[in-house]
């Protein structure tokens, strides 16, 4: 099964809508983190946002916000006020905990999806 | 400070041929990793190290080796490139804490194996 999932290859969006880009993740530690990163055509990869299993509220930088729903396992970015320079890959990270021990200790990603932003 | 940095940015192989990608970082940074980027995929860790001396293996490691004898420099060597190797060949680093721990990447390395 897949540990990170993003549901939609492609979304077009016209400037200044709200984006909500979709993530599901599947762990079975109680510790863990989620990120996401933009990758532009120029190659990349640029850290957005983070949100820790623990944290309470959800996560906020600028226009990225991060809409956190544990029970769900459920990661989605959300992008006020689009602009056309938010046109790019998206990608959905976790880094696992280590209650299980054991792993690769790094970040697993989903395959992203290809944002493009219309005027 | 440059961050990571990564040598070369493009290279062509032969099958067979054997090379070393570089990264440096000047974060004083003591986890490091390598991270392959195939078309329509994300990212997929290939090794890391959580500090000089240490590394380990993540989940694709086969055909590649590491070794970090600086905190600085964890360079990845391909010993005998394969097609399968063509790929876009990221570093990144970190501190260690957790649970946060934001990766900073290099810009990549985008290798051709013929």
């Amino acid at each position: 099964a897949q540990k990170i999932t993003q549901t939609q290859p492609g979304m077009f969006v016209q400037e200044k809508e709200a984006v909500t880009l979709d993530c599901t993740y599947d762990t079975s530690d109680q510790s863990y983190g989620l990120f996401w990163y933009k990758q532009p055509s120029s190659g990349e990869m640029i850290f957005l946002i983070y949100q820790g299993s623990y944290d309470e509220q959800n996560a906020t930088e600028g226009r990225y916000s991060l809409n956190f729903q544990k029970a769900r396992k459920s990661a989605n970015l959300v992008i006020s006020a689009s602009q056309l320079g938010d046109s790019a890959m998206y990608f959905c990270a976790m880094r696992e905990g280590r209650d299980s021990g054991g792993g690769a200790d790094g970040l697993t990603f989903g395959k992203g999806t290809h944002l493009i932003i219309q005027p | 400070n440059a961050g990571v940095t990564q040598t070369p940015k493009f290279q062509v192989l032969k099958t067979g041929q054997s090379m070393t990608l570089q990264c440096a970082q000047d974060m004083n940074h003591e986890y490091m990793s390598w991270y392959r980027q195939d078309p329509g995929m994300g990212l997929r860790l290939i090794h890391y190290s959580v500090g000089a001396g240490i590394t380990d293996q993540g989940e694709v490691p086969n055909g590649y080796n590491v070794s970090r004898s600086t905190t600085e420099d964890f360079p990845l060597r391909l010993l005998s490139a394969a097609p399968s190797q063509t790929s876009v060949y990221f570093c990144a680093s970190s501190t260690s804490s957790w649970p946060y721990n934001e990766q900073f990447f290099g810009p990549g390395t985008r290798l051709t194996v013929l």
